[in-house]
C-alpha cells in the first residue's frame, strides 16, 4: 500500500517554462512534507518543505503548494533550467524527525 | 565539506558474506537515519537513532541487519549472510532535532552489489 504517490514517472519541459511536479498521499496523519532532488549515483538533496499548517512555501524558484483536503501537493519550478534535470522525490512524515515515506519519483528533463 | 559522509561508496560482495557500512552525520546532528533504495523506487526507511538510542526499526530490517550508533556520533549498518536481494543503494541521513520543521539531509550512499 503506497502512502505517497507520484503518478507521473517523467516530465519534459522547455528551459524558461514552469515545471509542475505532483504528489498525492493517503495518510491523513502526515504532518510534514518535503521535496528532494536526486542526480544519478548521488544521495537525495533537500529542496523545500512545508508543514501541514501552511498551504504554500516559497524559496527562490521553488514553490510548494499543499492541499490537505485533496491530500495533494505540488512543486513548481519557475523558470526551469537545464540544471534542474533530475529525479524529484516527494516525501512525507507523520511527525518531523521520524521516518520519511517517499514516492517513487518523477524524472524531470529540461531542454534548452 | 561538512555534509553527511558514507563509506564505502561502492561494495561488491559474494552471497553469504557479511558487509558493514559506515555513516558520519553532519556535526552536532543528534538524529541519524538509514534508508535503502532499489531501482525505480524511492528510498525506504530502515531505522533511526536519536543520539545512541535506536528508536524505530522498519519491518524491512530483517534479523540479518543490525545498526549501531555507539557514541551518538557515527553509525554502522551491518548485513550478515548477504543475499542477492540485498543489492541496493544504502542511504544515511541526519537531522538536528528542531520541532516542526526538522529536515533530514542525506549522504551520497553506499551502493551494494551481491553476486
Amino acid at each position: 500500500d503506497q502512502q505517497v504517490k507520484q503518478n507521473s514517472p517523467s516530465l519534459s519541459v522547455q528551459e524558461g517554462r514552469i515545471s509542475i511536479l505532483n504528489c498525492d498521499y493517503t495518510n491523513s496523519m502526515f504532518d510534514y512534507f518535503l521535496w528532494y532532488k536526486k542526480y544519478p549515483a548521488e544521495g537525495p538533496t533537500f529542496l523545500i518543505s512545508i508543514s501541514s499548517i501552511k498551504d504554500k512555501n516559497e524559496d527562490g524558484r521553488f514553490t510548494v503548494f499543499l492541499n490537505k483536503s485533496a491530500k495533494h501537493l505540488s512543486l513548481h519550478i519557475v523558470p526551469s533550467q537545464p540544471g534542474d534535470s533530475a529525479v524529484y522525490f516527494c516525501a512525507a512524515s507523520v511527525q518531523a524527525g521520524t521516518a520519511l515515506i517517499f514516492g517513487k519519483g518523477t524524472t524531470l528533463s529540461v531542454s534548452s | 565539506d561538512t555534509g553527511v559522509s558514507q563509506d564505502p561508496r561502492h561494495k561488491i560482495t559474494k552471497r553469504g558474506q557479511n558487509v558493514t557500512f559506515r555513516c558520519d552525520p553532519i556535526s552536532e546532528h543528534n538524529r541519524l537515519y538509514w534508508y535503502r533504495q532499489t531501482l525505480g523506487q524511492g528510498p525506504e526507511f530502515l531505522t533511526y537513532f536519536q543520539n545512541e538510542a535506536q528508536l524505530e526499526k522498519s519491518r524491512l530490517l530483517s534479523d540479518r541487519f543490525s545498526a549501531e550508533r555507539p557514541k551518538g556520533s557515527f553509525s554502522t549498518l551491518e548485513i550478515q549472510r548477504t543475499e542477492q536481494g540485498d543489492s541496493a543503494m544504502y542511504l544515511c541521513a541526519s537531522s538536528l532535532q528542531a520541532g516542526r520543521t526538522e529536515t533530514q539531509y542525506f549522504g551520497p550512499g553506499t551502493r551494494l552489489l551481491v553476486l
